[in-house]
């Protein structure tokens, strides 16, 4: 099965600052990455996804970047904000429609 | 609310005895999903439906857990038997197939299980 790997843990930035969170992954095959919030006591929530056939994706001050070769892929956020602190899981997929979720990133972001 | 909704949203339990949590999909969704989420981790996967067939299981499931989606609608995950190591908040999520091989997973608020 898949592995993620996600660092760091936790991360702490003041407002305005980015933030930058990386994860890795085992398999190969592996061809959907999507990135989940989670506020706590909350639901998790996608926020942002990239597919294999891209290297890069943008919404607003959210951003995705995938490397297939070295199998890792990354967050940016940038222009933190409070309402950003929360924790964050990537993922990735393998087998039949599932995913496997990295340990989470809990982001607080200082006012 | 439309989305997936989870019943109960908190159980209390003591060790050995059974217990089944319940999962109502949204409703145009045809796969559905559950995990299991222990503080300080990420959501850990469990098993999968499409419609009626669950086409996948996790290795690392007990025989102890057994999970259903009879008429491809709503979906129950029965664990036989409670261990404290069962402590554990316990995610469904559904997706739509329209959305190509994946699709957004709708999480439920979840059903928090603790065994005594």
């Amino acid at each position: 099965g898949e592995n993620v790997e996600q660092h760091p843990s936790t991360l702490s930035v003041q407002e305005g600052d980015s933030a930058v969170i990386k994860c890795t992954y085992s398999d190969s095959a592996s061809n959907y990455f999507p990135w989940y919030k989670q506020e706590l006591g909350k639901r998790p929530q996608l926020i942002i996804d990239i597919r294999s056939n891209v290297g890069e994706k943008k919404d607003q001050r959210i951003a995705v970047t995938l490397n297939k070769t070295a199998k890792h892929f990354s967050l940016h956020i940038t222009e933190t904000q409070p309402e950003d602190s929360a924790v964050y899981f990537c993922a990735a997929d393998w087998g039949y429609s599932t995913l496997t979720f990295g340990k989470g990133t809990m982001l607080l972001v200082s006012p | 609310d439309t989305g997936v909704s989870q019943d109960p949203r908190h159980k209390i339990t003591k060790r050995g005895q059974n217990v089944t949590f319940r999962c109502d999909p949204i409703s145009e969704h045809n796969r559905l999903y559950w995990y299991r989420q222990t503080l300080g981790q990420g959501p850990e996967f469990l098993t999968y439906f499409q419609n009626e067939a669950q086409l996948e299981k996790s290795r690392l499931l007990s025989d102890r857990f057994s999970a259903e989606r009879p008429k491809g609608s709503f979906s129950t995950l029965e664990i036989q038997r409670t261990e404290q190591g069962d402590s554990a908040m316990y995610l469904c999520a559904s997706s739509s197939e329209s959305g190509g091989a994946w699709g957004e997973l709708f999480f439920g608020e979840g059903s928090r299980l603790t065994v005594l």
